[in-house]
């Protein structure tokens, strides 16, 4: 299994410029999310869905679109690139287990630089 | 409002020196708590859970529901444990918060 893959590993966009994150996962886990992570301020959810066609908001939404036509991809779109858009961005999965914890499988990430 | 804390950006200690990295949390239910690491050059990764109660690499953590904390404990640093630690909390559904993070740099 490859587990968690996310392409490209880094980007550069100037303002305005749009672009797409990729990510994907083998493990056929329902539950996908995208994370930025930013010095001093750790990881923040940007998006997730908890499957197929089933998408919702987290803590930093504005800027990006997702959609989940597949257990297995869970693409980012940012429509208009912007510098504060700067950051590392994690995708992971994971998988439920009734009413218990989730471990959550990270990728790589994608270091993206908006100038 | 759902909120992880933790309140020290980076730790120092030498080499078989006890180590406590320390976490807060705010959430009105019941709360599952974890600890996430990443070391140098590698995918963040679960590190242990509050549910399991195990230890791992030989940290602990105990979720203390009174003064609402998960501190990461370890009796002996080691110079591998040298990485960037998380707490993250799952405050609903699928939802997990993340603490803004702790860098743990172990000094031989």
């Amino acid at each position: 299994n490859a587990g968690v893959t996310q392409t490209p590993k880094f980007q550069v966009l100037k303002t305005g410029q749009s672009m797409t994150l990729q990510c994907a996962q083998d493990m056929n886990h329902e539950y996908m999310s995208w994370y930025r992570q930013d010095p001093g301020m750790g990881l923040r959810l940007i998006h997730y869905s908890v499957g197929a066609g089933i998408t919702d908001q987290g803590e930093v939404p504005n800027g990006y679109n997702v959609s989940r036509s597949t257990t297995e991809d869970f693409p980012l779109r940012l429509l208009s690139a912007a510098p504060s858009q700067t950051s590392v961005y994690f995708c992971a999965s994971s998988y439920p287990r009734g009413d218990s914890y989730n471990e959550q499988f990270f990728g790589p990430g994608t270091r993206l630089t908006v100038l | 409002a759902q909120r992880v804390t933790q309140p020290e950006k980076l730790l120092s200690v030498f080499k078989g020196a006890p180590v406590e990295l320390k976490c807060n949390y705010s959430y009105s239910g019941s709360p599952e708590l974890f600890w996430y690491v990443q070391y140098s050059r590698q995918r963040l990764q679960l590190l242990l859970r509050h549910i399991s109660r195990e230890s791992i690499k030989g940290f602990t953590a105990d979720l203390n529901k009174g003064e609402t904390s998960f501190h990461l404990k370890k009796p002996f640093a080691q110079e591998e444990d040298s990485a960037m630690y998380y707490c993250a909390l799952r405050a609903g559904g699928f939802k997990t918060i993340f603490g803004a993070g702790t860098r743990l740099f172990v000094k031989a």
